[in-house]
Protein backbone atom coordinates (compact mmCIF):
# COMPACT_ATOMS: atom_id res chain seq x y z
CA UNK A 1 0.00 0.00 0.00
CA UNK A 2 1.92 3.06 -1.37
CA UNK A 3 1.25 6.15 1.17
CA UNK A 4 2.77 9.90 1.49
CA UNK A 5 2.63 12.22 3.87
CA UNK A 6 4.17 15.51 4.00
CA UNK A 7 6.03 17.22 7.20
CA UNK A 8 6.97 20.99 7.80
CA UNK A 9 6.22 24.41 8.66
CA UNK A 10 2.46 25.62 8.10
CA UNK A 11 3.64 29.62 8.57
CA UNK A 12 6.27 31.59 7.33
CA UNK A 13 7.60 35.02 7.40
CA UNK A 14 8.11 36.34 3.67
CA UNK A 15 11.60 36.10 2.58
CA UNK A 16 12.14 32.88 4.71
CA UNK A 17 12.77 29.23 3.04
CA UNK A 18 10.30 27.09 3.35
CA UNK A 19 11.52 23.06 3.88
CA UNK A 20 8.98 20.55 3.61
CA UNK A 21 9.94 16.72 4.14
CA UNK A 22 7.71 13.89 2.45
CA UNK A 23 7.54 10.43 3.95
CA UNK A 24 6.68 7.38 1.91
CA UNK A 25 5.56 4.12 2.72
CA UNK A 26 5.38 1.31 0.32
CA UNK A 27 7.72 1.67 -2.17
CA UNK A 28 11.22 2.37 -2.34
CA UNK A 29 12.74 5.63 -3.29
CA UNK A 30 15.46 3.24 -5.17
CA UNK A 31 13.57 1.22 -7.07
CA UNK A 32 13.92 1.33 -10.43
CA UNK A 33 11.55 3.49 -12.45
CA UNK A 34 9.93 5.47 -9.28
CA UNK A 35 9.93 9.18 -8.97
CA UNK A 36 7.79 11.59 -6.64
CA UNK A 37 7.15 14.99 -7.24
CA UNK A 38 5.69 18.36 -5.10
CA UNK A 39 2.89 20.14 -6.44
CA UNK A 40 1.18 23.02 -4.81
CA UNK A 41 -2.34 24.08 -4.97
CA UNK A 42 -3.41 28.38 -4.25
CA UNK A 43 -6.64 28.42 -2.86
CA UNK A 44 -9.33 28.11 -5.31
CA UNK A 45 -7.13 27.30 -8.09
CA UNK A 46 -5.79 24.45 -10.18
CA UNK A 47 -3.06 22.15 -8.90
CA UNK A 48 0.24 23.32 -9.59
CA UNK A 49 3.98 20.88 -10.68
CA UNK A 50 6.98 21.97 -9.32
CA UNK A 51 9.59 19.88 -8.71
CA UNK A 52 9.97 15.87 -9.57
CA UNK A 53 12.95 13.81 -8.60
CA UNK A 54 13.24 10.00 -10.36
CA UNK A 55 15.15 7.14 -8.51
CA UNK A 56 18.45 7.68 -10.12
CA UNK A 57 18.41 11.52 -8.33
CA UNK A 58 17.60 13.02 -12.14
CA UNK A 59 15.56 16.04 -11.16
CA UNK A 60 13.13 17.75 -13.03
CA UNK A 61 11.95 21.84 -12.00
CA UNK A 62 9.08 23.83 -13.00
CA UNK A 63 10.68 26.33 -15.08
CA UNK A 64 8.80 29.15 -13.69
CA UNK A 65 9.79 28.29 -10.13
CA UNK A 66 13.31 26.94 -10.84
CA UNK A 67 16.08 29.37 -9.68
CA UNK A 68 13.81 28.78 -5.72
CA UNK A 69 13.37 25.48 -5.98
CA UNK A 70 15.68 22.57 -4.69
CA UNK A 71 14.15 18.63 -4.27
CA UNK A 72 16.26 15.77 -2.60
CA UNK A 73 16.10 12.38 -1.32
CA UNK A 74 16.88 10.14 1.02
CA UNK A 75 16.31 6.88 0.16
CA UNK A 76 17.68 5.06 3.39
CA UNK A 77 15.07 7.20 5.11
CA UNK A 78 12.22 7.01 2.62
CA UNK A 79 11.86 11.04 2.79
CA UNK A 80 12.02 13.12 -0.07
CA UNK A 81 12.75 16.87 0.91
CA UNK A 82 11.94 20.00 -1.28
CA UNK A 83 13.06 23.78 -0.35
CA UNK A 84 11.29 26.78 -1.21
CA UNK A 85 13.51 30.08 -1.04
CA UNK A 86 12.15 33.88 -0.74
CA UNK A 87 8.66 33.10 0.37
CA UNK A 88 6.55 34.99 -0.64
CA UNK A 89 2.39 35.94 -0.04
CA UNK A 90 1.67 34.38 -3.69
CA UNK A 91 3.06 30.90 -2.48
CA UNK A 92 0.50 30.16 0.33
CA UNK A 93 -1.43 26.92 -0.41
CA UNK A 94 -1.68 23.70 0.01
CA UNK A 95 1.49 21.58 -0.81
CA UNK A 96 1.22 17.75 -1.88
CA UNK A 97 3.80 14.84 -2.48
CA UNK A 98 2.52 12.35 -5.05
CA UNK A 99 4.16 9.57 -6.58
CA UNK A 100 4.56 9.42 -10.71
CA UNK A 101 2.55 6.75 -12.04
CA UNK A 102 4.82 4.03 -13.02
CA UNK A 103 2.17 2.53 -15.74
CA UNK A 104 3.98 4.97 -18.13
CA UNK A 105 7.07 6.37 -19.28
CA UNK A 106 10.23 8.05 -18.08
CA UNK A 107 9.48 11.91 -19.01
CA UNK A 108 5.59 10.75 -18.81
CA UNK A 109 4.67 12.00 -15.45
CA UNK A 110 1.08 11.88 -13.96
CA UNK A 111 0.23 11.32 -10.15
CA UNK A 112 -1.77 8.02 -9.09
CA UNK A 113 -0.89 8.40 -4.83
CA UNK A 114 -0.99 11.74 -3.21
CA UNK A 115 -0.19 12.89 0.27
CA UNK A 116 -2.56 14.68 2.06
CA UNK A 117 -1.50 18.05 1.68
CA UNK A 118 -0.07 20.27 3.83
CA UNK A 119 -1.63 23.70 4.19
CA UNK A 120 1.21 26.75 4.11
CA UNK A 121 0.58 30.56 5.06
CA UNK A 122 3.00 33.02 4.24
CA UNK A 123 2.48 35.99 6.27
CA UNK A 124 4.93 38.45 9.15
CA UNK B 1 4.65 24.95 -21.21
CA UNK B 2 1.24 23.60 -23.12
CA UNK B 3 -1.68 24.99 -21.95
CA UNK B 4 -4.78 23.01 -21.05
CA UNK B 5 -8.11 24.89 -20.60
CA UNK B 6 -11.35 22.93 -18.96
CA UNK B 7 -14.89 24.05 -19.94
CA UNK B 8 -17.60 24.97 -18.26
CA UNK B 9 -15.82 26.33 -15.38
CA UNK B 10 -19.15 25.20 -13.13
CA UNK B 11 -21.59 22.74 -14.42
CA UNK B 12 -25.08 22.34 -11.98
CA UNK B 13 -26.70 18.96 -12.42
CA UNK B 14 -28.72 16.47 -11.23
CA UNK B 15 -28.24 12.86 -9.46
CA UNK B 16 -29.18 10.77 -12.81
CA UNK B 17 -27.46 13.28 -15.05
CA UNK B 18 -24.74 12.45 -17.94
CA UNK B 19 -22.34 15.11 -17.79
CA UNK B 20 -19.69 15.86 -19.84
CA UNK B 21 -16.52 17.80 -19.16
CA UNK B 22 -14.17 19.07 -22.14
CA UNK B 23 -10.60 19.94 -22.05
CA UNK B 24 -8.61 21.43 -24.86
CA UNK B 25 -4.54 21.71 -25.13
CA UNK B 26 -2.97 24.30 -26.91
CA UNK B 27 -1.25 21.99 -28.88
CA UNK B 28 -1.21 18.17 -29.79
CA UNK B 29 -0.90 15.71 -26.64
CA UNK B 30 -1.85 12.34 -28.47
CA UNK B 31 -3.70 10.47 -25.85
CA UNK B 32 -1.35 11.68 -22.74
CA UNK B 33 -4.52 13.46 -21.31
CA UNK B 34 -5.35 12.15 -16.96
CA UNK B 35 -8.49 13.18 -15.08
CA UNK B 36 -8.71 13.92 -11.33
CA UNK B 37 -11.11 14.38 -8.91
CA UNK B 38 -10.73 16.31 -5.81
CA UNK B 39 -13.14 16.95 -3.35
CA UNK B 40 -12.86 19.66 -0.50
CA UNK B 41 -10.00 19.51 1.94
CA UNK B 42 -8.99 16.62 0.18
CA UNK B 43 -6.30 15.66 -2.32
CA UNK B 44 -7.00 15.02 -6.25
CA UNK B 45 -7.24 11.48 -6.92
CA UNK B 46 -6.72 10.17 -10.34
CA UNK B 47 -9.57 8.66 -12.26
CA UNK B 48 -8.54 8.45 -15.42
CA UNK B 49 -5.31 8.55 -17.60
CA UNK B 50 -4.10 8.17 -20.99
CA UNK B 51 -7.42 9.94 -22.38
CA UNK B 52 -10.03 6.66 -21.22
CA UNK B 53 -7.85 4.11 -18.69
CA UNK B 54 -10.08 4.01 -15.29
CA UNK B 55 -7.44 3.79 -12.11
CA UNK B 56 -8.05 1.09 -10.05
CA UNK B 57 -11.50 1.06 -8.34
CA UNK B 58 -12.93 3.86 -10.39
CA UNK B 59 -16.49 3.46 -11.33
CA UNK B 60 -17.52 2.49 -15.09
CA UNK B 61 -19.62 5.52 -14.78
CA UNK B 62 -16.73 7.41 -15.41
CA UNK B 63 -15.33 7.25 -18.75
CA UNK B 64 -12.53 9.78 -20.82
CA UNK B 65 -12.29 10.52 -25.32
CA UNK B 66 -11.09 12.31 -27.31
CA UNK B 67 -7.37 12.80 -28.47
CA UNK B 68 -5.00 15.64 -29.98
CA UNK B 69 -5.83 18.76 -28.35
CA UNK B 70 -9.57 17.99 -27.18
CA UNK B 71 -10.88 15.59 -24.67
CA UNK B 72 -14.18 14.62 -22.75
CA UNK B 73 -14.52 13.05 -19.34
CA UNK B 74 -18.31 11.70 -19.07
CA UNK B 75 -19.86 10.52 -16.09
CA UNK B 76 -22.68 8.58 -16.89
CA UNK B 77 -25.27 8.99 -14.40
CA UNK B 78 -24.02 11.67 -11.92
CA UNK B 79 -23.98 9.56 -8.08
CA UNK B 80 -24.22 11.49 -4.94
CA UNK B 81 -20.43 10.86 -4.23
CA UNK B 82 -19.77 12.76 -7.70
CA UNK B 83 -20.19 16.30 -6.57
CA UNK B 84 -16.81 17.79 -6.69
CA UNK B 85 -14.11 19.48 -8.76
CA UNK B 86 -12.80 17.71 -11.74
CA UNK B 87 -9.52 18.91 -12.98
CA UNK B 88 -7.40 17.46 -16.47
CA UNK B 89 -3.56 17.28 -16.76
CA UNK B 90 -1.35 16.90 -19.67
CA UNK B 91 1.50 15.26 -19.52
CA UNK B 92 2.74 14.82 -22.92
CA UNK B 93 5.32 17.42 -22.34
CA UNK B 94 7.02 19.02 -19.51
CA UNK B 95 6.32 20.59 -17.61
CA UNK B 96 2.87 19.13 -16.90
CA UNK B 97 0.00 21.19 -16.42
CA UNK B 98 -3.57 21.37 -14.95
CA UNK B 99 -6.30 22.81 -16.07
CA UNK B 100 -8.41 25.10 -14.01
CA UNK B 101 -10.85 22.81 -12.98
CA UNK B 102 -14.66 22.48 -13.33
CA UNK B 103 -16.80 22.58 -10.44
CA UNK B 104 -19.85 20.33 -10.58
CA UNK B 105 -22.60 21.22 -7.80
CA UNK B 106 -25.90 20.00 -7.20
CA UNK B 107 -28.62 21.60 -9.92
Amino acid sequence: QITLKESGPTLVKPSQTLTLTCTVSGFSLSSNSVAVGWLRQAPGKAPEWLALIYWKDDKRYSPSLQSRLTITKDSSNNQVVLTVTNMGPEDTGTYYCAHKSQTVGYYLVFFDYWGPGIRVTVSS
Amino acid sequence: DIQVTQSPSTLSASVGDRVNITCRASESISSWLAWYQQKPGKAPEVLIYKTSRLHSGVPSRFSGSGSGTEFTLTISSLQPDDFATYYCQQYQSYSWTFGQGTKVDIK
